[in-house]
């Protein structure tokens, strides 16, 4: 079926490091593309977003790229902190069919100081 | 805080009764979605509305479970005759109109003994 997965249930880094968490999708269609942190007991928090028409996005510590001839998303997260522990989920929505969110597994980020 | 709001945070029941969610969206946001996540997985799409209107459905939602956003601000979803696979985490969110972010309040975490 149609979803969204990620490549890795689980990645330790230092802190310090730059983490990049992978994600990959099967739905050519989809067309926006969300990364949420979810921190135990807590809703997801929107991190960062991409549309379709772009390849790379940039906010604040974190990089969203975006490759659509393989159908690969990534978040990229520099001098990666003990505060960035948490579950990564991505999302993708296919705004032409609903606006419903689907979301892969998720990524548990651990970072050791 | 003008964040999505959901109460109660916590609600343990016994199998059968009925228990209700309620969502507070954030300040004029015209849609609402409720999402369900158990252990370990992402969320999932149960619903939702455009102002008062219920637009889409997923297959998860039983005809156990019922969502109302009466005025087009806050809205509950019921679950009937609770069942031990109900227990999850109950995610609302909302957005300022369609193709628009989806931001998450705190969520409800059920337990159905």
């Amino acid at each position: 079926g149609e979803s969204v997965g990620l490549h890795l249930p689980t990645l330790s880094v230092q802190e310090g490091d730059n983490s990049i968490i992978n994600c990959a999708y099967s739905n050519s269609a989809s067309d926006y593309f969300i990364w949420y942190k979810q921190e135990s007991g807590k809703g997801p928090q929107f991190i960062i977003d991409i549309r379709s028409n772009m390849d790379k996005r940039q906010g604040q510590r974190v990089t969203v790229l975006l490759n659509k001839t393989v159908k690969h998303l990534s978040l990229q997260i520099a001098a990666t902190q003990p505060g960035d522990s948490a579950v990564y989920f991505c999302a993708e929505e296919r705004l032409q069919a609903g606006t419903a969110l689907i979301f892969g597994k998720g990524t548990t980020l651990s970072v050791s100081s | 805080d003008t964040g999505v709001s959901q109460n109660p945070r916590h609600k343990i029941t016994k199998r059968g009764q009925n228990v209700t969610f309620r969502c507070d969206p954030i300040s004029e946001h015209n849609r609402l979605y409720w999402y369900r996540q158990t252990l370990g997985q992402g969320p999932e799409f149960l619903t939702y509305f455009q102002n008062e209107a219920q637009l889409e459905k997923s297959r998860l939602l039983s005809d156990r479970f019922s969502a109302e956003r009466p005025k087009g601000s806050f809205s509950t979803l019921e679950i009937q005759r609770t069942e031990q696979g109900d227990s999850a985490m109950y995610l609302c969110a909302s957005s300022l109109s369609d193709q628009e972010t989806q931001y998450f309040g705190p969520g409800t975490r059920l337990l159905v003994l």
